[in-house]
């Protein structure tokens, strides 16, 4: 089965906290993709990264860094000095080849406040 | 450049109308998806096309829903007749390549009530 998980469904920060998403993911696929995705309250599902999974180097972009795990099956995504504007529901999601590279995988999504 | 391009962008209707959502994919992309949204049940694929062919339609949720991509830059999700139930924003999003790799992107997504 595939699957992703998304155990915090809802993180509430004070604006400057570093906060961590967390995201497991099942598949039996030895060759996947992941991705994050942000929904701010506009709606609009932006694209934030792509990983596959020969790739375990972390990786950093300004305030945003992503940890991928191979051998506990976790993709997490920090947000270093959090800010308001960073309040959105935060997808991961997997993508293989199994599906045709059709049926991705999203997470239930974790929705992130940043108060000021 | 250009993003995917969804109409409308609100639609309110009675049930039983005819919905017709539209989408005009980033050039050059070569797979198409249609999403549903709600609360309850979060987002979910109901369709997708590569190269403007329809690969699954499994989570299409019945007859009254169907989608068509005529040729690479259009394509339409139809509701027939509309239900209350079918009250969700729509999305649509396109992807380069049609294999498994690459990232979708995704319109702005049309939000439709249906009184």
């Amino acid at each position: 089965a595939q699957k992703v998980t998304q155990a915090q469904t809802e993180i509430s920060v004070v604006e400057k906290e570093d906060v961590t998403l967390d995201c497991v993911y099942e598949t039996r696929d030895t060759t996947y993709y992941l991705f994050w995705y942000k929904q701010p309250p506009s709606g609009e599902l932006v694209f934030l990264i792509r990983r596959n999974s020969f790739d375990e180097q972390n990786e950093i972009s300004g305030r945003y860094s992503w940890n991928f795990q191979k051998s506990t099956s976790s993709f997490n995504f920090t947000i270093t000095a959090s800010q308001v504007v960073d309040s959105a529901v935060y997808f991961c999601v997997l993508s293989t080849r199994d599906n045709q590279g059709g049926k991705l995988i999203f997470g239930q999504g974790t929705e992130l406040s940043v108060k000021p | 450049d250009a993003g995917v391009i969804q109409s409308p962008r609100h639609e309110v209707t009675e049930m039983g109308q005819e919905v017709t959502l539209r989408c005009k994919p980033i050039s050059g992309h070569n797979s198409l998806f249609w999403y549903r949204q709600t609360m309850m049940r979060g987002l979910e694929l109901l369709i997708y096309f590569n190269n403007n062919v329809p690969i699954d339609d499994s989570g299409m949720p019945e007859d009254r829903f169907s989608a068509k991509m005529p040729n690479a830059s259009f394509s339409t999700l139809k509701i027939q007749p509309s239900e209350p139930r079918d009250s969700a924003v729509y999305f649509c999003a396109s992807r380069a390549v049609t294999g498994f790799t690459g990232e979708l992107f995704f319109g702005e997504g049309s939000r439709l009530t249906v009184l």
